[in-house]
Protein backbone atom coordinates (compact mmCIF):
# COMPACT_ATOMS: atom_id res chain seq x y z
CA UNK A 1 0.00 0.00 0.00
CA UNK A 2 1.04 3.74 0.17
CA UNK A 3 1.60 3.89 3.29
CA UNK A 4 1.84 1.70 6.62
CA UNK A 5 -1.74 0.92 7.74
CA UNK A 6 -2.89 0.38 11.06
CA UNK A 7 -6.01 -0.94 12.73
CA UNK A 8 -8.25 -0.72 14.43
CA UNK A 9 -7.92 3.12 14.67
CA UNK A 10 -9.13 2.99 18.18
CA UNK A 11 -9.77 0.05 20.43
CA UNK A 12 -11.99 0.70 24.06
CA UNK A 13 -12.09 -2.71 25.95
CA UNK A 14 -12.84 -4.06 29.33
CA UNK A 15 -9.67 -4.76 32.08
CA UNK A 16 -8.55 -8.38 31.73
CA UNK A 17 -9.98 -9.01 28.20
CA UNK A 18 -7.27 -9.48 25.41
CA UNK A 19 -6.78 -7.06 22.59
CA UNK A 20 -4.99 -7.40 18.95
CA UNK A 21 -3.76 -4.44 16.86
CA UNK A 22 -2.65 -5.06 13.44
CA UNK A 23 -0.32 -3.16 10.82
CA UNK A 24 0.34 -3.26 7.39
CA UNK A 25 3.70 -2.15 6.30
CA UNK A 26 4.51 -0.67 3.44
CA UNK A 27 5.04 -3.06 0.51
CA UNK A 28 8.25 -3.93 0.44
CA UNK A 29 9.62 -3.12 3.43
CA UNK A 30 11.91 -5.86 5.26
CA UNK A 31 11.76 -4.30 8.84
CA UNK A 32 8.71 -3.94 10.84
CA UNK A 33 8.34 -1.48 14.50
CA UNK A 34 5.79 -1.05 17.12
CA UNK A 35 5.98 1.30 19.47
CA UNK A 36 4.04 2.61 22.40
CA UNK A 37 3.35 6.03 23.48
CA UNK A 38 1.32 7.64 26.54
CA UNK A 39 -0.49 10.09 26.65
CA UNK A 40 1.96 12.97 26.41
CA UNK A 41 4.75 10.86 26.47
CA UNK A 42 7.39 10.08 23.57
CA UNK A 43 7.70 6.94 21.57
CA UNK A 44 8.96 3.88 23.76
CA UNK A 45 10.15 0.80 22.05
CA UNK A 46 8.50 -2.58 22.34
CA UNK A 47 9.73 -5.19 19.42
CA UNK A 48 10.87 -5.33 15.72
CA UNK A 49 10.79 -7.63 12.60
CA UNK A 50 13.28 -8.30 10.02
CA UNK A 51 11.70 -10.35 7.98
CA UNK A 52 9.56 -12.67 9.88
CA UNK A 53 12.31 -12.52 12.62
CA UNK A 54 12.09 -10.40 16.04
CA UNK A 55 15.70 -10.05 16.43
CA UNK A 56 14.85 -7.40 19.62
CA UNK A 57 11.91 -8.03 21.45
CA UNK A 58 13.61 -6.45 24.29
CA UNK A 59 10.95 -3.86 25.09
CA UNK A 60 7.90 -5.99 25.34
CA UNK A 61 6.34 -4.47 28.91
CA UNK A 62 5.71 -8.14 29.91
CA UNK A 63 4.82 -11.65 28.66
CA UNK A 64 0.88 -10.53 28.35
CA UNK A 65 2.60 -8.92 25.21
CA UNK A 66 3.34 -10.61 22.35
CA UNK A 67 3.80 -10.07 18.58
CA UNK A 68 4.48 -11.93 14.73
CA UNK A 69 4.72 -11.36 11.78
CA UNK A 70 3.54 -13.29 8.54
CA UNK A 71 4.54 -13.04 5.03
CA UNK A 72 7.37 -10.51 6.03
CA UNK A 73 4.25 -8.13 5.28
CA UNK A 74 1.38 -8.03 8.16
CA UNK A 75 2.32 -7.74 11.94
CA UNK A 76 -0.07 -8.75 14.63
CA UNK A 77 0.88 -7.53 18.29
CA UNK A 78 -1.42 -8.69 20.79
CA UNK A 79 -2.16 -7.94 24.44
CA UNK A 80 -3.45 -10.79 27.03
CA UNK A 81 -5.69 -9.41 30.17
CA UNK A 82 -5.66 -5.95 29.36
CA UNK A 83 -4.79 -3.82 32.22
CA UNK A 84 -5.40 0.09 32.69
CA UNK A 85 -1.81 1.18 32.28
CA UNK A 86 -1.76 -0.65 28.86
CA UNK A 87 -4.13 2.37 28.15
CA UNK A 88 -1.96 4.15 24.87
CA UNK A 89 -1.15 5.03 21.25
CA UNK A 90 0.27 1.64 19.77
CA UNK A 91 2.61 2.99 16.65
CA UNK A 92 4.02 0.91 13.79
CA UNK A 93 6.54 1.71 11.76
CA UNK A 94 8.28 0.13 8.41
CA UNK A 95 11.46 0.53 6.36
CA UNK A 96 13.79 -0.57 4.01
CA UNK A 97 16.33 -2.43 6.30
CA UNK A 98 18.81 0.39 7.74
CA UNK A 99 17.13 2.81 6.62
CA UNK A 100 14.22 5.58 7.62
CA UNK A 101 11.53 4.64 9.75
CA UNK A 102 7.95 5.43 8.19
CA UNK A 103 5.23 5.78 10.90
CA UNK A 104 1.12 4.63 10.69
CA UNK A 105 -1.47 6.55 12.44
CA UNK A 106 -1.83 4.61 15.36
CA UNK A 107 -4.44 2.52 16.98
CA UNK A 108 -5.83 4.10 20.63
CA UNK A 109 -6.32 1.46 23.01
CA UNK A 110 -8.47 2.16 26.16
CA UNK A 111 -8.75 -0.01 28.53
CA UNK A 112 -11.52 0.86 31.26
CA UNK B 1 19.48 1.62 29.10
CA UNK B 2 20.13 3.80 26.52
CA UNK B 3 18.30 7.30 26.54
CA UNK B 4 18.20 10.53 23.87
CA UNK B 5 17.79 13.36 26.14
CA UNK B 6 15.87 16.42 24.40
CA UNK B 7 16.33 20.04 24.99
CA UNK B 8 14.22 21.89 25.56
CA UNK B 9 11.13 20.15 26.60
CA UNK B 10 8.69 23.02 25.32
CA UNK B 11 9.22 26.02 23.99
CA UNK B 12 6.47 29.39 23.14
CA UNK B 13 8.31 31.44 20.22
CA UNK B 14 6.67 34.30 18.06
CA UNK B 15 5.98 33.56 14.58
CA UNK B 16 9.24 34.35 12.29
CA UNK B 17 11.22 33.73 15.18
CA UNK B 18 13.77 30.84 14.25
CA UNK B 19 14.36 27.95 16.28
CA UNK B 20 16.81 25.48 17.69
CA UNK B 21 16.58 22.00 19.70
CA UNK B 22 18.81 19.39 19.68
CA UNK B 23 19.19 15.67 20.87
CA UNK B 24 22.40 14.11 23.10
CA UNK B 25 23.12 10.63 23.79
CA UNK B 26 25.43 8.40 26.06
CA UNK B 27 26.21 6.25 23.28
CA UNK B 28 27.13 6.53 19.39
CA UNK B 29 25.06 6.69 16.52
CA UNK B 30 24.98 6.02 13.03
CA UNK B 31 21.83 7.53 11.89
CA UNK B 32 19.49 10.58 13.29
CA UNK B 33 16.04 10.72 12.37
CA UNK B 34 14.27 14.05 13.08
CA UNK B 35 9.75 13.53 13.38
CA UNK B 36 7.45 15.82 13.77
CA UNK B 37 3.97 14.71 15.33
CA UNK B 38 0.96 16.13 15.37
CA UNK B 39 -2.11 16.02 17.91
CA UNK B 40 -3.52 12.24 16.90
CA UNK B 41 -1.11 11.48 14.02
CA UNK B 42 1.49 8.85 13.58
CA UNK B 43 5.33 11.28 13.59
CA UNK B 44 6.66 12.16 10.47
CA UNK B 45 10.05 11.95 8.81
CA UNK B 46 11.29 15.57 8.22
CA UNK B 47 14.97 15.14 7.69
CA UNK B 48 17.45 11.86 7.90
CA UNK B 49 21.41 12.03 8.65
CA UNK B 50 23.78 9.63 8.15
CA UNK B 51 27.12 10.84 8.70
CA UNK B 52 29.12 12.74 11.18
CA UNK B 53 29.36 15.81 10.80
CA UNK B 54 26.40 16.29 7.60
CA UNK B 55 24.38 19.56 7.59
CA UNK B 56 20.98 18.47 5.53
CA UNK B 57 18.29 20.87 4.84
CA UNK B 58 14.62 20.59 3.83
CA UNK B 59 13.36 23.85 3.26
CA UNK B 60 13.33 25.73 6.46
CA UNK B 61 14.81 22.84 8.33
CA UNK B 62 17.73 22.19 8.95
CA UNK B 63 19.67 19.56 10.85
CA UNK B 64 23.18 18.46 12.04
CA UNK B 65 24.85 15.14 12.87
CA UNK B 66 27.28 15.80 15.70
CA UNK B 67 31.25 15.73 14.87
CA UNK B 68 30.99 13.24 17.91
CA UNK B 69 28.31 10.64 16.92
CA UNK B 70 26.30 11.46 20.20
CA UNK B 71 24.32 14.41 19.43
CA UNK B 72 22.57 16.30 16.72
CA UNK B 73 20.61 19.51 16.14
CA UNK B 74 17.57 21.25 14.55
CA UNK B 75 16.83 24.08 13.37
CA UNK B 76 13.64 25.56 12.08
CA UNK B 77 14.09 29.33 10.49
CA UNK B 78 10.95 32.03 10.08
CA UNK B 79 8.78 30.11 12.03
CA UNK B 80 4.89 30.13 11.07
CA UNK B 81 1.80 28.63 13.05
CA UNK B 82 1.80 25.16 11.59
CA UNK B 83 5.19 24.22 13.01
CA UNK B 84 2.90 23.52 16.13
CA UNK B 85 3.91 20.26 17.49
CA UNK B 86 5.86 17.76 19.16
CA UNK B 87 9.70 17.17 17.39
CA UNK B 88 11.42 13.85 18.11
CA UNK B 89 15.05 13.00 17.49
CA UNK B 90 15.54 9.22 17.01
CA UNK B 91 18.33 6.66 15.62
CA UNK B 92 19.83 3.29 15.66
CA UNK B 93 22.54 3.15 19.00
CA UNK B 94 25.84 1.66 17.20
CA UNK B 95 25.78 -0.47 20.77
CA UNK B 96 22.37 -1.80 19.77
CA UNK B 97 22.68 -3.48 16.13
CA UNK B 98 21.67 -1.78 13.08
CA UNK B 99 17.52 -1.35 13.34
CA UNK B 100 16.77 -0.75 17.14
CA UNK B 101 15.61 2.30 17.02
CA UNK B 102 14.97 4.57 19.77
CA UNK B 103 13.44 8.35 19.90
CA UNK B 104 13.83 11.07 22.28
CA UNK B 105 11.73 12.55 24.81
CA UNK B 106 10.79 15.09 22.80
CA UNK B 107 10.55 19.17 22.11
CA UNK B 108 7.08 20.89 22.60
CA UNK B 109 6.62 23.79 19.87
CA UNK B 110 4.04 26.53 20.50
CA UNK B 111 3.91 29.04 17.60
CA UNK B 112 2.08 32.64 19.31
CA UNK B 113 0.94 34.63 15.82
Amino acid sequence: GAGVSQSPSNKVTEKGKDVELRCDPISGHTALYWYRQRLGQGLEFLIYFQGNSAPDKSGLPSDRFSAERTGESVSTLTIQRTQQEDSAVYLCASSMGAGELFFGEGSRLTVL
Amino acid sequence: GQQLNQSPQSMFIQEGEDVSMNCTSSSIFNTWLWYKQDPGEGPVLLIALYKAGELTSNGRLTAQFGITRKDSFLNISASIPSDVGIYFCAGPPYTSGTYKYIFGTGTRLKVLA
